[in-house]
């Protein structure tokens, strides 16, 4: 049974610009949440996504935007890249009212 | 404000030996509460939960122990093994009834097994 799935493993991207993650949870999984790793700060809920819905949504600013699709893959998008962006995105999916699989993250340097 | 501490962030532990990892919450709306492990360049791990309805759940080496009255539980790895080293994170949700949950995680305590 595949893992969940994140794509790009590393990304290098310019201040200002924007970005898209992406993951594709574990087949039939349909709740898929992000959350940012950073070493000051520890691993931060950004969203959860359920049936293309947002269900729960973190503390970070409107630059941080997802969406999931029909096939329960998802996207998360920051516009406007600062330095402070810098950080591992992880992906987890999940069953109902079970545990998270997480993928191996998108490790995003923002210079 | 942190409502899940970790507040040691590494611990050294001779092979064979018992290793204790301790986190704190504040929040006492949580009611389910885990543990991960993440290795380097890969996504945390799930090792062991515990329900608040517990005080005690036990995995093969690990064995997870909650003080609802003192908000504190801890991980017990025994006997600690090399493989064992890795960073362990604490974990916290809060039933929100809609079968959506967020983990609130500690910012992780990195585990060194000395062989």
């Amino acid at each position: 049974k595949a893992g969940v799935t994140q794509t790009p493993r590393y990304l290098i991207k310019t201040r200002g610009q924007q970005v898209t993650l992406s993951c594709s949870p574990i087949s039939g999984h349909r709740s898929v949440s992000w959350y940012q790793q950073t070493p000051g700060q520890g691993l931060q809920f950004l969203f959860e996504y359920f049936s293309e819905t947002q269900r729960n949504k973190g503390n970070f600013p409107g630059r941080f935007s997802g969406r999931q699709f029909s096939n329960s893959r998802s996207e998360m998008n920051v516009s406007t890249l600062e330095l402070g962006d810098s950080a591992l995105y992880l992906c987890a999916s999940s069953l109902p009212n079970l545990g998270y699989t997480f993928g191996s993250g998108t490790r995003l340097t923002v210079v | 404000d942190q409502q899940v501490k970790q507040n040691s962030p590494s611990l050294s532990v001779q092979e064979g030996r018992i290793s204790i990892l301790n986190c704190d919450y504040t929040n006492s709306m949580f009611d389910y509460f885990l543990w991960y492990k993440k290795y380097p360049a890969e996504g945390p791990t799930f090792l062991i939960s515990i329900s608040s309805i517990k005080d005690k759940n036990e995995d093969g080496r690990f064995t997870v122990f909650l003080n609802k009255s003192a908000k504190h539980l801890s991980l017990h790895i025994v006997p600690s093994q090399p493989g064992d080293s890795a960073v362990y994170f604490c974990a916290a949700s809060a039933s929100s009834g809609a079968g959506s949950y967020q983990l609130t995680f500690g910012k992780g305590t990195k585990l060194s097994v000395i062989p």
